[in-house]
């Protein structure tokens, strides 16, 4: 699986905007960009994913760059409940057709009031 | 629409007694992963079942560990004669669907402590 670099850490103000990046500069042309988050003794939560557009959820948004080698991950207003870890995770489909998650240290959010 | 579930959340055992962790995935999901995640690391892959079928075992150790997901029932985790290095939590994750673009919904997880 093609490998991601993240930050160890951020931090941010409550209800301000935070971006998180992602480096994944030897993307495939089918890998899909996926965001997982952990929160505090909880199991992984989906967040969001793509492949070359930006998309956007209730939750987030998320910004591909035109090579596909690097992404953002953005959180338009911090809330203290958004600490967690962030997971920037690449998905390719094996020759069996299914993939699994491959997670590395991702980014420690931390917010504060 | 009830999420995934395990059980137990947390586990205590110690050194040789086996572990059976249980995980039900969401209604409608066939497909299960387990993965383990050791003291301030990440998560790591084990293993991916479909209904009486292992998919892809390759992050499994080789050894004491064993999981199933029977026809009925939860998925299975199992290890035998626990070690203290078995010591973390254990998420298993379920999706409707295998692919790239189906989530995979994550459970509580069980925390296996091996005094």
């Amino acid at each position: 699986d093609a490998k991601t670099t993240q930050p160890n850490s951020m931090e941010s103000n409550e209800e301000e905007p935070v971006h998180l990046p992602c480096n994944h500069s030897t993307i495939s042309g089918t890998d899909y960009i996926h965001w997982y988050r952990q929160l505090p003794s909880q199991g992984p939560e989906y967040v969001i994913h793509g492949l070359t557009s930006n998309v956007n959820n209730r939750m987030a948004s998320l910004a591909i760059a035109e090579d596909r080698k690097s992404s953002t991950l953005i959180l338009h207003r911090a809330t203290l409940r958004d600490a967690a870890v962030y997971y920037c995770i690449l998905r390719a489909v094996r020759l069996a057709g299914y993939s699994t998650l491959t997670f590395g240290k991702g980014t420690m959010l931390l917010v504060s009031p | 629409n009830a999420g995934v579930m395990q059980n137990p959340r947390h586990l205590v055992r110690r050194r040789g007694q086996e572990a059976r962790l249980r995980c039900s995935p969401m209604k409608g999901h066939s497909h299960v992963y387990w993965y383990r995640q050791l003291p301030e690391e990440g998560l790591k892959f084990m293993v991916y079942l479909q209904k009486e079928n292992i998919i892809d075992e390759s992050g499994m150790p080789k050894e004491r560990f064993s999981a199933e997901f029977p026809k009925e029932g939860p998925s299975i985790l199992r290890i035998q004669q626990v070690v203290r290095g078995d010591s973390a939590a254990y998420f298993c994750a379920s999706s409707q669907r295998q692919g790239t673009t189906y989530e995979q919904y994550f459970g509580p997880g069980t925390r296996l402590t091996v005094t």
